[in-house]
This record gives C-alpha cells, sequence and structure tokens, in this order.
C-alpha cells in the first residue's frame, strides 16, 4: 500500500534560516508526490508536484523539493526561511482515481 | 478563472441531525473529492466523482454520502451526525483526476463543521 511519512510534526527555524522539511513515500509504482500548504482557516495550497519529469522541482514562495529514489524521499526546502512561511505543509502521493493519500503534516514555524 | 467554493464556510449541528456541504469545482474541471481534516486523524479521503460518478471511496461508514450533478457541483451529506464527526471537509476539484494521476487538485477553502 502507498504511503506518506513526515518527520517531525513541528519544526522552529530563525528568519533567514534554511527550512527543511521532510517526506518518505512509499509506493510499489512510480509515484507522483505533492506538497501543499495551509494557512490557519483556509484549504490547501499546492506548492509543486512530481511527475518524473525531473528530480528537482521548483514551485511556488521560493521552495524546491527533490525526488529521491534510492532514498524513497521526497524533502521540501526553501534557502532561506521568511515569517510568511509560517503554516502547515502536508505531502501527498498520488493514486489513482483522484485520490491523495497525505502525510500527518508538518507545523512550520518561523522565529523573527 | 475563480477557485473551489465551498459552502457553507461553518455550520454548527447537533447529534443526530444531517448535515450537506456543497461545493462548486473550477470551470471546467470533471473530477471533485472530498476529505475530511480533523486534528487526530489528519487528512483523510471520503470520495470523489468524476462524470456524475462515484469513483472512488475511502474508508467511511456509509452515512457518509455524496453526489455530483451534471454541471460538476458536488454535495456531500452526513446523516446521523456523531460528535467525531466534527472536522473541516476540504472539496478538491481536479481536471481528470484518473487518467491523469498527475493532475493537480486545487482545494477550496473548506467548511468547517461542528456537532455539539
Amino acid at each position: 500500500a502507498q504511503s506518506v511519512t513526515q518527520l517531525g510534526s513541528h519544526v522552529s527555524v530563525s528568519e533567514g534560516a534554511l527550512v527543511l522539511l521532510r517526506c518518505n513515500y512509499s509506493s510499489s509504482v512510480p509515484p507522483y508526490l505533492f506538497w501543499y500548504v495551509q494557512y490557519p482557516n483556509q484549504g490547501l495550497q499546492l506548492l509543486l508536484k512530481y511527475t518524473s519529469a525531473a528530480t528537482l522541482v521548483k514551485g511556488i514562495n521560493g521552495f524546491e523539493a527533490e525526488f529521491k529514489k534510492s532514498e524513497t524521499s521526497f524533502h521540501l526546502t526553501k534557502p532561506s526561511a521568511h515569517m510568511s512561511d509560517a503554516a502547515e505543509y502536508f505531502c501527498a502521493v498520488r493514486l489513482g482515481g483522484g485520490k491523495l493519500i497525505f502525510g500527518q503534516g508538518t507545523e512550520l514555524s518561523v522565529k523573527p | 478563472k475563480a477557485g473551489v467554493t465551498q459552502t457553507p464556510r461553518y455550520l454548527i449541528k447537533t447529534r443526530g441531525q444531517q448535515v450537506t456541504l456543497s461545493c462548486s469545482p473550477i470551470s471546467g474541471h470533471r473530477s471533485v473529492s472530498w476529505y475530511q481534516q480533523t486534528p487526530g486523524q489528519g487528512l483523510q479521503f471520503l470520495f470523489e466523482y468524476f462524470s456524475e460518478t462515484q469513483r472512488n471511496k475511502g474508508n467511511f461508514p456509509g452515512r457518509f454520502s455524496g453526489r455530483q450533478f451534471s454541471n460538476s457541483r458536488s454535495e456531500m451529506n452526513v446523516s446521523t451526525l456523531e460528535l467525531g464527526d466534527s472536522a473541516l471537509y476540504l472539496c478538491a476539484s481536479s481536471v481528470s483526476g484518473g487518467a491523469g494521476y498527475a493532475d493537480t487538485q486545487y482545494f477550496g477553502p473548506g467548511t468547517r463543521l461542528t456537532v455539539l
């Protein structure tokens, strides 16, 4: 069965520091992977997605993620955190028929 | 292009009642999926509709049902509400959802359901 594990339910960084949010997937077939962000009292917004075209995927707001098949990972990074990045981040794997399986989420805090 | 809209945004019901939530997808999108989000269970897939047919279903009891209309708008219904049904219900739409595994799902703002 396909699944997603996000390591660390809470991550805290200082403004300007590197952001690294970890995601590992379990899939028997080449996966389609997504990162979404959720701000308080809002829905989910797509940050980026991996569809096998390139292993390094660039998204919105300066985020990027690298697909590593050997490590079954799809970690999200941003070189320099901004206060506005504080939110909850979800990694997800796409199954057929419009079904996304989400990780438990990582809440990112950014300290001034 | 307008995004996914969900109505109502907030809802308070009592145990035993039933509720209907509505979702209007992005124009041209034919797939609508529903998710339940709770602090304990996270984001869980409820079901997906495509061309008025339920194409996929998650592991929820039969009290949770849905439908899709010819204009792709979708509704979900929860009957005999329980306290544990309190959650944020999110709707997402995509172009096809099925053949296009890479289809992006675009989410609405959600409906916050509180069951007292």
